[in-house]
């Protein structure tokens, strides 16, 4: 069965990055792209990047450019969110999700990481 | 950015009842529309996609509708398992975006 199983809570400061991990498992990696969706307390959800797995393309919301990044290692089927220059507002679950053949709909999802930024 | 507009943001009702729930474009994205269900402390979801194809797994009482601008997910006979937030999320243009949910309560 398909899992996707996420790295723990992260607290972190104003500033500073992190990077949360996503493994993959129950499927074969390189045929499904995997996006990282995020969700403040009490909010709704947004949308951060997908990255292709099997060219490694990656697409960012513009108004995280430049602080985000996506990537893969292959070798232990695992994708990585890393953000940069941490601001209070930051603070969120993010949750890697896996899209399906027909699009970039999520039809699985890893368990969410809390990310809390605080000074 | 497209705009999902959900509506109502907040919806009373009982074991039973039929329920609707709107998600409006600010442009047109043909049937590149999903459904989703969160429940608290819980990852999405995903009810429908292509606006109206059930999700494997997802049962008969859910349905969607719609394109262009305006959708519908309807529950047909809501059940205690029901209770929970609903968004809508557009891949038709990038950047993909979500509604800003909708709240089903226990009336």
């Amino acid at each position: 069965q398909v899992q996707l199983v996420q790295s723990g809570a992260e607290v972190k400061k104003p500033g500073a990055s992190v990077k949360v991990s996503c493994q993959a498992s129950g499927y074969t990696f390189t045929n499904y792209g995997i996006a990282w969706v995020r969700q403040a307390p009490g909010q709704g959800l947004e949308w951060m990047g997908w990255i292709s797995l099997y060219s490694g393309n990656t697409n960012y919301a513009q108004k995280l450019e430049g602080r985000v990044a996506l990537t893969a290692d292959k070798s232990t089927k695992t994708v990585y969110m890393e953000l940069r220059s941490l601001r209070s507002d930051d603070t969120a679950v993010y949750y890697c999700a896996r899209r399906i053949s027909t699009g970039w709909y999520f039809g699985y999802w890893g368990q969410g990481t809390l990310v809390t930024v605080s000074s | 950015d497209i705009q999902l507009t959900q509506s109502p943001s907040f919806l009373s009702a009982s074991v039973g009842d039929r329920v609707t729930i709107t998600c409006r474009a600010s442009q047109g994205i043909n049937s590149y529309l999903a459904w989703y269900q969160q429940k608290p402390g819980k990852a999405p979801k995903l009810l429908i996609y292509s606006a109206s194809t059930l999700q494997s797994g997802v049962p008969s009482r859910f349905s969607g509708s719609g394109s262009g601008t305006e959708f519908t997910l309807t529950i047909t006979s809501l059940q205690p398992e029901d209770f929970a937030t609903y968004y809508c999320q557009q891949l038709n243009t990038s950047p993909l975006t979500f509604g800003g949910g909708t709240n089903v309560e226990i009336k």
